[in-house]
């Protein structure tokens, strides 16, 4: 069974930076390719960014509101994916989910990132 | 980026009726998109991928349907349980992007 449990969530100040975690199970992560997404509270979903495995390259992209302050990490020895989230600004306060594409698609719980000072 | 486009945004409907949500891609997705269930607090859940494969465990009561530009979700008879808020999710670019949500009310 797939598994994704997030962890790491918490409030933090404008400016500030965290990193949030994902430990998989289930599935051979070191073949999968790794997704955030986030969800505002009382608004939609959106995607954050993804790395490929390392043997599709390993890259990241992430989403134009993001990009130059997240980053997206993997260490496949520990079947753990990483989201740095850095610069927050309050836009970012939302719950972050780990998502993954293992024949369908499957989410982690979430945790929730507030950024407020 | 792709925009995709959820209609209606709002619905209500009573136990045992028939719905059907309508989602558009701003350009062709082939079969590349899903459909998720979520409610209140909770992390959506996956129902259909590939644009008309139901996820295991999922009722059978839903179904999808649609390729290029135009899909839709169908619930053929509502149950209590599937008053919740809908979205669909293109992967056939990065990034990858969801509707604005279709939330499902009970008359």
């Amino acid at each position: 069974e797939v598994q994704l449990v997030e962890s790491g969530g918490g409030l933090v100040k404008p400016g500030g930076s965290l990193r949030v975690s994902c430990a998989a199970s289930g599935f051979t992560f070191i073949n999968a390719w790794m997704s955030w997404v986030r969800q505002a509270p009382g608004k939609g979903l959106e995607w954050v960014g993804r790395v490929k495995s390392k043997t599709d390259g390993g890259t990241t992209d992430y989403a134009a509101p993001v990009k130059g302050r997240f980053t997206i990490s993997r260490d496949d020895s520990k079947n753990t994916l990483y989201l740095q989230l850095s610069s927050l600004e309050t836009e970012d306060t939302a719950v972050y989910y780990c998502v993954t594409y293992s024949n369908s698609w499957y989410w982690g719980q979430g945790t929730l990132v507030t950024v407020s000072s | 980026d792709i925009q995709m486009t959820q209609s209606p945004s709002s619905l209500s409907a009573s136990v045992g009726d028939r719905v059907t949500i309508t989602c558009r891609a701003s350009q062709g997705i082939s079969s590349l998109l899903a459909w998720y269930q979520q409610k209140p607090e909770k992390a959506p859940k996956s129902l259909i991928y590939a644009a008309s494969s139901l996820q295991s465990g999922v009722p059978s009561r839903f179904s999808g349907s649609g390729s290029g530009t135009e899909f839709t979700l169908t619930i053929s008879c509502l149950q209590p349980e599937d008053f919740a808020t809908y979205y669909c999710q293109q992967y056939n670019s990065f990034p990858y992007t969801f509707g604005q949500g279709t939330k499902l009310q009970i008359k």
